[in-house]
């Protein structure tokens, strides 16, 4: 059974600091990996997709890496701003999608 | 381009009723999921239709189903409906995908809201 991990639950940062969030899988049979951001409560905004075959996928601001090897990805987010404030989840698709619970993050301006 | 579209936003019924939520997908788009987001819990997979198949199904009761029409929107129906069974509900679609089956991008929308009394 896939289980997909996100620690810490929630992250107080500074202003204009790089950050980085990371995702842990236990089977590396999978098809991709997405990471989404969501505010409170609304729906899922999709941030970047990883295809099995790839390493890193980069959006402005947003710099996500895979090692299926190691079961692992890491979203970077430089430069940090208030509005990153929100909870980012990481989803592993294999026969279905399996979220992580999230980390909340807290930019303070 | 119209986004992932889920009907209603929020609604209220009370214990042993029954709902049904709709969502209508991306254009292009084969695929739907659904997702139940309790409070202080993760996104739980209900279901997941393509080509108006149910592909899988996640653990939960019977009394959860639901269908992919051929415009490939869908419903959700939940039937003797629960306190537990308050959440938030999100739909989601994707395409087949560049790299072939199951790997498209998934989009979700805003979701249902449903309280039970």
């Amino acid at each position: 059974k896939q289980e997909v991990t996100q620690i810490p639950a929630a992250l107080s940062v500074p202003e204009g600091e790089n950050l980085v969030l990371n995702c842990s899988f236990t089977d590396s049979a999978i098809y991709n990996l997405q990471w989404f951001r969501q505010d409170p409560g609304k729906g899922l905004t999709s941030l970047l997709l990883i295809q099995s075959s790839q390493r890193e996928q980069t959006s402005g601001r947003l710099n996500a890496s895979l090692d299926k090897s190691s079961g692992r990805s890491t979203l970077y987010i430089a430069a940090s701003q208030p509005g990153d404030s929100a909870t980012y989840l990481c989803a592993v698709r294999h026969s279905k999608l399996t979220f992580g619970k999230g980390i909340t993050l807290s930019v303070r301006p | 381009e119209a986004g992932v579209t889920q009907s209603p936003t929020h609604l209220i019924k009370t214990r042993g009723q029954q709902v049904t939520l709709r969502c209508s997908p991306i254009s292009g788009h084969t695929s739907v999921y659904w997702y139940q987001q309790a409070l202080g819990l993760g996104l739980q997979f209900l279901l997941w239709y393509d080509e108006g198949e149910e592909r899988n199904r996640g653990n939960f009761p019977p009394r959860f189903s639901g269908r992919q029409f051929p415009n490939y929107s869908s419903e959700l129906n939940v039937n003797a409906l629960e306190l537990e069974d308050s959440a938030l509900y999100l739909c989601a679609s994707s395409s087949l995908g560049s790299a072939g089956w199951n790997t498209g991008e998934l989009f979700f929308g805003e979701g249902s809201r449903l309280t039970v009394l």
